[in-house]
């Protein structure tokens, strides 16, 4: 079967550095989204990685390593707004999206 | 805003009721989805809609019922629903099926069932 594991909920400190993992196991890859998602709104695009590596946008940055089917999210100098869940999914052979349950990190002062 | 839009935003129907959900994207995608999506777990894709034609249906129950009448709209067709059925139901909608192309959106309809 396919399977996307990531953890359910993480806790960080406002201005702190965040990293949310996610692995996965697919028929196939063909990339591999972060979204995110406030509470009661509907998720947004954060990133794509399809080769090996890190992407960088901003204070937010995707880490991708094929063999290992292990992905990243890293969110630096957090922010309150940054509180959400975050969800990792990834395209099998058949192009379908594959998602994971979502990470909910909730921000502290 | 995404460029998707949902209504209606919240839906509250018994067992026995008809209704439908509608879906609007006002960004000249060619494929829309339907999603369910429960409280700790994964989205769950319904319907996908490529150029019109319907190319998913991951086993989903007959009480649902999709409909594209065009690349812009997407409707769900609920009867005879479940209370298990109550869920947040998005919408998205993207340039095509495969490749890079992320997903848009839209805020979801918040459905409970009687």
């Amino acid at each position: 079967g396919q399977n996307i594991d990531q953890p359910t909920e993480m806790t960080a400190t406002e201005g702190a550095i965040v990293q949310i993992n996610c692995t996965y196991q697919t028929s196939g890859f063909n990339g591999l989204f972060w979204y995110q998602q406030h509470a009661g709104e509907a998720p947004t695009f954060l990133s794509y990685n399809v080769l090996d590596g890190l992407e960088e946008k901003g204070r937010f940055s995707s880490f991708l390593s094929r063999s290992k089917g292990y992905s990243y999210l890293l969110l630096k100098e957090l922010q309150m707004k940054d509180s959400a869940s975050y969800l990792c999914a990834v395209r099998d052979s058949n192009y379908q999206l594959i998602w994971g349950a979502g990470t909910k990190l909730i921000i502290k002062p | 805003e995404t460029g998707v839009t949902q209504t209606p935003r919240h839906l509250v129907m018994g067992m026995t009721n008809k209704k439908s959900l509608k879906c609007e994207q006002h960004l000249g995608h060619n494929a829309m989805y339907w999603y369910k999506q429960s409280a700790k777990k994964p989205l769950e894709l319904m319907f996908v809609y490529n150029f019109k034609e319907q190319t998913e249906n991951n086993s989903v129950p007959s009480r649902f019922s999709p409909e594209c009448p065009n690349s812009s709209h997407l409707f769900l067709h609920l009867h005879t629903l479940q209370p298990e059925d109550s869920a947040l139901y998005l919408c998205a909608s993207s340039q095509d099926t495969s490749g890079s192309y992320e997903q848009y959106f839209g805020p979801g309809t918040r459905l409970t069932v009687t």
